[in-house]
């Protein structure tokens, strides 16, 4: 199983809809994030979390909003998709506690189609 | 932010070739990785060197954070090796720490 779990792996929807992406962890990291990627521009951070009362505000998270549940549960929110936020969404997990390095790691991503 | 620049962005090798990708940062870092995304749309960790030079297999790394550069080579490239690889790095000051930047990645075509 994958350290760093994303679901729905795929999910085609309408304008104005709400969607919700979930991400799940088992490496026991505190910090996590979402990125998006669009073709040619590599990856954008949208949100990200140090840890279960921290939320922080990436590059590009207007239209977005997150929620870290837990520990390990982090999900992205689209409140009313528009087409342009058809994308690859990514989430990571790092940590910069005990021997842990910072180094990131991604689940594998979630893509998002929106009509 | 920082500002992260990869070179060339696009790349075509035959089968056994080697390569060198490049990528240039604009600040200080605390932590830099290299990742591949394979044609399925997976990133996977290649390395994680803020410093100094690293090798694993056919791939090498060397980090210059004096000099505000890194250096991914291919070795006797494969086709398997074709996909996008992506430099990326976090800072050691104020709103960069622990987030990483992105360069918008070299796209490699290994063909046989």
């Amino acid at each position: 199983d994958a350290d760093v779990t994303q679901t729905p792996r795929n999910r085609i929807t309408k304008t104005g809809k709400r969607i919700m992406l979930e991400c799940s962890q088992t490496k026991g990291h505190d910090r996590m994030y979402w990125y998006r990627q669009d073709p040619g521009l590599g990856l954008r951070l949208i949100y990200y979390s140090f840890d279960v009362k921290d939320i922080n505000k990436g590059e590009i998270s207007d239209g977005y909003s997150v929620s870290r549940q837990a520990q390990a549960k982090f999900s992205l929110s689209l409140e009313s998709a528009i087409p342009n936020q058809t994308a690859l969404y990514f989430c990571a997990t790092s940590d910069l506690q005990g021997s842990n390095t910072g180094e990131l790691f991604f689940g594998e991503g979630s893509r998002l189609t929106v009509l | 932010g920082i500002q992260v620049e990869q070179s060339p962005p696009d790349l075509i090798l035959q089968e056994g070739a080697n390569s060198t990708l490049r990528c240039n940062f604009s600040d200080s870092v605390n932590n830099l990785q290299w990742f591949h995304q394979n044609p399925w749309g997976q990133l996977i960790n290649l390395f994680y060197i803020p410093s100094g030079t690293k090798q694993n297999g056919r791939l090498s790394a060397t980090t210059v954070a004096t000099e505000r550069y890194s250096l991914l080579y291919i070795s006797s490239s494969q086709t398997t090796d074709s996909g996008v690889y992506f430099c990326a790095v976090s800072g050691n000051r104020g709103s960069t720490l622990g987030r990483l930047y992105f360069g918008r990645g070299t796209q490699l075509t290994v063909w046989p």
